[in-house]
């Protein structure tokens, strides 16, 4: 059973028309991230949740906000999606690190986004 | 910043060998390590945790080892398939709740 769950797999839109991509967990972790990755590049962290804490990484440009109204979810909008954010997005999660070092992190599929 | 590298960026092996990736690390400062698996167009699929307390894991034909203090980790693939032909991508998790990931290995198994 899929428990990082990412809404849609493949997602179009129009180049500055806003995106929202979404994920869902099962596992009730604390830690919810979405990354950025492009063709043959490794993922790059965007931002991330730690319970309700927003950690956004220096680098991420702020047309990328993130908003997570419970546990279980956690969404990432697109205000205006230029033709370089095509690129597939990764949700995942993970227990409170620390205490739960022995935790690993679960990754949903991903969505694709494509910019037209 | 935490910087991961993984060396060699792309390897060709043909079916049977035994070989070895490479991931490297500038931050010590870490609580664990991970091993992935990405086939094309796919999210990542976990292979292996090592804690930063840990020398090594090992799963079935895959073994992990973790040299913190010298920041470099290497994943054995023992009797390689055509189905383990994947990217596999190495993680950090530093002690400030961020997962850094390595550039990665593009392995195809020739059969």
């Amino acid at each position: 059973d899929a428990m990082v769950i990412q809404n849609p797999r493949y997602q179009v839109t129009q180049f500055g028309k806003p995106v929202t991509l979404s994920c869902s967990q099962t596992l009730n972790h604390n830690v919810m991230y979405w990354y950025q990755q492009k063709s043959s590049q490794a993922p790059k962290l965007l931002f991330h949740y730690y319970d309700k804490d927003f950690n956004n990484e220096a680098d991420t440009p702020d047309n990328f906000q993130s908003r997570r109204p419970n546990t279980s979810f956690c969404f990432l909008d697109i205000r205006s999606p230029g033709l370089g954010d095509a690129a597939m997005y990764l949700c995942a999660t993970s227990r409170r690190p620390g205490a739960a070092s022995n935790q690993p992190q679960h990754f949903g599929d991903g969505t694709r986004l494509s910019i037209l | 910043k935490q910087e991961v590298t993984q060396i060699p960026a792309a390897l060709s092996v043909p079916e049977g060998e035994n070989l070895v990736l490479n991931c490297s690390f500038t931050d010590s400062a870490i609580y664990n390590l991970q091993w992935f698996r990405q086939d094309p167009g796919k999210g990542l699929t976990s292979l292996l945790l090592i804690q930063s307390s840990q020398r090594e894991q090992t799963s079935g034909r895959l073994n992990a080892s973790l040299d913190k203090s010298s920041g470099r980790s290497t994943l054995y693939i023992a009797a390689s398939q055509p189905g383990d032909s994947a990217t596999y991508l190495c993680a950090v998790l530093n002690t400030g709740n961020q997962f850094y990931f390595g550039t990665g290995t593009s392995l195809t198994v020739i059969p």
